[in-house]
């Protein structure tokens, strides 16, 4: 059964801090990837998706890398400003498992 | 619609109060997931529709929890007899097809049993 874990748990950085949070899940036979933002007592916002045969995803100031061999992720932003402030939680899809979630690590970005 | 529209917003029972929780899709999206979702903790997969086939309901975590998706798009998560544990964030989240597409969630429901 795929388990999903998420380092650090939370994190707090000056505005202007360039940042990596990391993900690591035990089964490395996933179809894909997905990096979602969830701000407090909302939903899910998807960041990026990057799929089995993928090395890497960009939008804007984000960059997720997926590095299946060694069961692990991680997301990259750039220039971090305090509307990054969210929580950012991984998911991992197995075929017939669907998506299994991190318990998310917090960030806080100081202005 | 836009996106994936969750209906209530917020919902208090009273413990034993049946609750029906309802998912718009994302209008054309075959696919379809029920999450929930503890106070500080990711969610957790409750169950999965294609189209009006609930596929993979292993989630659920008891039986008193019932999902259905007549006609494979508007979905409803239905929890009978609530009691305290079922207090939690419910999520919707639909995709366009199978496995290799990106899912995109609703809102939420907050349900809290008092």
């Amino acid at each position: 059964k795929q388990e999903v874990t998420q380092i650090p748990a939370a994190l707090s950085v000056p505005e202007g801090e360039n940042l990596v949070l990391n993900c690591s899940f035990t089964d490395s036979a996933i179809y894909n990837l997905q990096w979602f933002r969830q701000d407090p007592g909302k939903g899910l916002t998807s960041l990026l998706l990057i799929q089995s045969s993928q090395r890497e995803q960009t939008s804007g100031r984000l960059n997720a890398s997926l590095d299946k061999s060694s069961g692990r992720s991680t997301l990259y932003i750039a220039a971090s400003q305090p509307g990054d402030s969210a929580t950012y939680l991984c998911a991992a899809y197995n075929y017939g498992q669907n998506f299994v979630f991190g318990p998310g690590t917090r960030l806080s970005v100081l202005p | 619609g836009a996106g994936v529209s969750q209906s209530p917003r917020y919902k208090v029972a009273k413990r034993g109060q049946d609750v029906a929780l309802r998912c718009d899709p994302i209008s054309g999206h075959v696919s379809l997931f029920w999450y929930q979702q503890a106070l500080g903790q990711g969610p957790e997969f409750l169950t999965y529709f294609q189209n009006e086939a609930q596929l993979d309901k292993s989630g659920l975590p008891s039986d008193r929890f019932f999902a259905e998706r007549p006609e494979g798009s508007v979905s409803t998560l239905k929890i009978q007899r609530t009691q305290q544990e079922d207090s939690a964030v419910y999520l919707c989240a639909s995709s366009l097809a199978g496995t290799n597409t990106e899912a995109f969630f609703g809102q939420g429901t907050r349900l809290t049993v008092v």
